[in-house]
C-alpha cells in the first residue's frame, strides 16, 4: 500500500522558470516532510523539509508548502537551473521511518 | 565526518551466493536504518537499530535477510541464498534521533546474476 504518491514520474521545465512537483499522502499520522534530491548511483540527499505544524517553508529558491486538509505537499523551484536536473523524492516520517513516493524526474532545459 | 558510509558501492553475486554489506554512520548518531530500493521505486524501509538493539523489522526482511549492529557503531546487513529479486540499492541512514540529522549513505547496489 503506497501511503505516499507523486503522481508524475517526469516533469520538463525550461530554466529561469518554475519547477512544481507535486506529492500526496494517505496517513495522517505523518509528522513530518522532506523533499529529497537524487543523482544516478548517488543516495537521497536532503532538500527541505516541513513538520506537519506549519504550511510553507523557504530555503532560497527551494519552497515547499503542506495543506494537510488536502494530504498534499508540493515543492516548488524557482527558478530553475539546469544543474536541478535529478529525481526528487517526496517522503513522510512517522514513528521511525520515512515513507518514499516513487519520485519525480525532473529536466531542467537550458 | 564525512557523512555515512557504505561498502561496497556495488556487489555483483551469482544466485545463491551470500553477500554482506557494511555501513558506518555519523559517529554520534546512535540510530541506524537499512532501506531497500528497487527500480522505479522509492526506498523502502527494512530495519532500525538504537545503539545495538534492533528494534523494528518490515515484513520486507525475509529470513534470508539478517543486519546486526553489534557495538552500537557501524552495521551489517547480510543477504543469504540470494535470489534475483533481491538486485536492487541498499541504503544506510542515521540520526541522532527520530528525524534530527537524519542522513542517507550513498548506498550499495547490488546485483545478483
Amino acid at each position: 500500500d503506497q501511503q505516499v504518491k507523486q503522481n508524475s514520474p517526469s516533469l520538463s521545465v525550461q530554466e529561469g522558470r518554475i519547477s512544481i512537483l507535486n506529492c500526496d499522502y494517505t496517513n495522517s499520522m505523518f509528522d513530518y516532510f522532506l523533499w529529497y534530491k537524487k543523482y544516478p548511483a548517488e543516495g537521497p540527499t536532503f532538500l527541505i523539509s516541513i513538520s506537519s505544524i506549519k504550511d510553507k517553508n523557504e530555503d532560497g529558491r527551494f519552497t515547499v508548502f503542506l495543506n494537510k486538509s488536502a494530504k498534499h505537499l508540493s515543492l516548488h523551484i524557482v527558478p530553475s537551473q539546469p544543474g536541478d536536473s535529478a529525481v526528487y523524492f517526496c517522503a513522510a516520517f512517522t514513528g521511525n521511518q520515512f515513507y518514499f513516493g516513487t519520485g519525480t524526474s525532473l529536466t531542467v532545459i537550458p | 565526518d564525512t557523512g555515512v558510509s557504505q561498502n561496497p558501492r556495488h556487489k555483483i553475486t551469482k544466485r545463491g551466493q551470500n553477500v554482506t554489506f557494511r555501513c558506518d554512520p555519523i559517529s554520534e548518531h546512535n540510530r541506524l536504518y537499512w532501506y531497500r530500493q528497487t527500480l522505479g521505486q522509492g526506498p523502502e524501509f527494512l530495519t532500525y537499530f538504537q545503539n545495538e538493539a534492533q528494534l523494528e523489522k518490515s515484513r520486507l526482511l525475509s529470513d534470508r535477510f539478517s543486519a546486526e549492529r553489534p557495538k552500537g557503531s557501524f552495521s551489517t546487513l547480510e543477504i543469504q541464498r540470494t535470489e534475483q529479486g533481491d538486485s536492487a540499492m541498499y541504503l544506510c541512514a542515521s540520526s541522532i534521533h527520530g528525524v534530527d540529522g537524519y542522513t542517507f549513505g550513498s548506498g550499495t547496489r547490488l546485483t545478483v546474476v
